[in-house]
This record gives C-alpha cells, structure tokens and sequence, in this order.
C-alpha cells in the first residue's frame, strides 16, 4: 500500500523568508502523481502544486515550488518570501495515474508565518 | 469556478443517532469523494462515487455508508453515530478523467462532535 510521510508536524518561518516542507513517500509504482494541497483556518483546502513522476523537471508555481527526487521517493515544498497568507496546515498527497482516482495524503505540517 | 458545498458546518449529534451529510457540487463532475480529518493522521478516504449509484469503499469504511443518487450529491451516513467518529469530514469532487492528474476541489468541511 502506498504511504506518505510527513516528518514535520509544525513548522514556523519569517515574513519573506524561505521555508521547505518536507514529504516521503512509499510506492512500487513507477509512475504516479505528487500533490501538495493548502488548509487555511477555517478555509477551503487548495491545491498549490502537482508533479508527475515521470517528469524529471521540477514543478514551480509563483513562490512555490518543489524538489522531486523519484529516487529517494522525496517530495519536498518550498515557498519563497514567505507571506501572512501562506499561514496553513499543508498537506503532501500521492495518486496513481490508472484505476481509482483517491488520494493518499500525509499528516499534515502546520505552518505559521511570523511577522 | 468550482463550488462544492456541505450542508453544515458544526453538527453535534448524541451516541447512536443516524447523521445525515450532505455534499454538493456544480461543476458536473464524475468523482466525488468523502475523507476524514483527524490531527496527526492527515486525510484518510471513506468511500468515493465514481458515477450515480456507484461507490468504492476507501481505507477506513467501517461504520459508514454514501449515497449517491444525483450526479451533485453524495451523501454521507453514520448509521449510529459512535463518539469515535467525532472528526472534521470533508467532501471532495474531481471531473473524472483517467490518466490525468487532474485536481480535487474540496468542500469547506464539516465538524462533527458526537456525545
């Protein structure tokens, strides 16, 4: 079965500074797709940034981007100049290509932007 | 864009009562999806609809049934709500396309206590 794995349960940056979230995942799939998803307080989840596995170049998104390492099954989040609204919990979730369309997502990191 | 709505936000429900939750969406999509949220476990699936009448149990089924008798709803139902279903449960839907990494669009969730 496939797992995600997010080691940090909380995390806290400055106001325009650089942070990355880290995510692991566990699959025997060779192919797939890789999501980080937005929670804010009391907001609707949002879907920041997806990769496809069998792409080698890294996705970006504005002041996000992330670091996939296939290899070492590593899907890490980076958000440049961090802002007050990036304040959310940030959820890494995997899906395969074929078949059932759910998401496996990973614990979750709560990120608080200090001003 | 995308709205998918859940009929409450709060609900408080007494220990064997049948809870009713309701989620709707208006972009026509083939996929709807029901997760639970609990701090330090991330998203974990339900059940999901793949099409009207249609549904696959997820990871954690037990406990639970779905409806889904129109394209828009999908229903979710605690036959007898148990203190241990007390969580956040969030809806989602996606337009249902195989092969593609397609995004799912999320209700605005729905805490649930049950004493």
């Amino acid at each position: 079965a496939q797992t995600v794995t997010q080691s940090q349960p909380e995390m806290s940056v400055q106001e325009a500074e650089t942070v990355t979230l880290s995510c692991t995942y566990d699959t025997s799939e060779s192919d797939y797709y890789l999501f980080w998803y937005k929670q804010p307080p009391s907001r609707q989840m949002i879907l920041v940034i997806r990769q496809e596995a069998y792409k080698q170049q890294n996705a970006t998104e504005n002041r996000f981007s992330v670091n996939f390492q296939k290899a070492a099954k590593s899907f890490s989040l980076k958000i440049s100049d961090s802002q007050l609204g990036d304040a959310a919990m940030y959820f890494c979730a995997y899906r395969v290509i074929q078949g059932a369309q759910k998401l496996v997502f990973g614990q979750g990191t709560r990120l608080t932007i200090n001003p | 864009d995308v709205k998918v709505t859940q009929s409450s936000r709060y609900l408080v429900k007494r220990t064997g009562e049948k809870v009713f939750l309701e989620c709707v969406q208006d972009m026509d999509h083939e996929n709807m999806f029901w997760y639970r949220q609990d701090p330090g476990l991330g998203l974990r699936l339900i059940y999901f609809s793949y099409d009207v009448k249609m549904k696959e149990k997820g990871d954690i089924p037990e406990g639970y049934s779905v409806s889904r008798e129109k394209k828009e709803r999908f229903s979710l139902i605690l036959e007898s709500a148990s203190t241990n279903q007390t969580s956040m449960y969030l809806c989602a839907s996606s337009l249902g396309r195989a092969g593609t990494q397609e995004t799912q669009y999320f209700g605005p969730g729905t805490r649930l206590l049950v004493l």
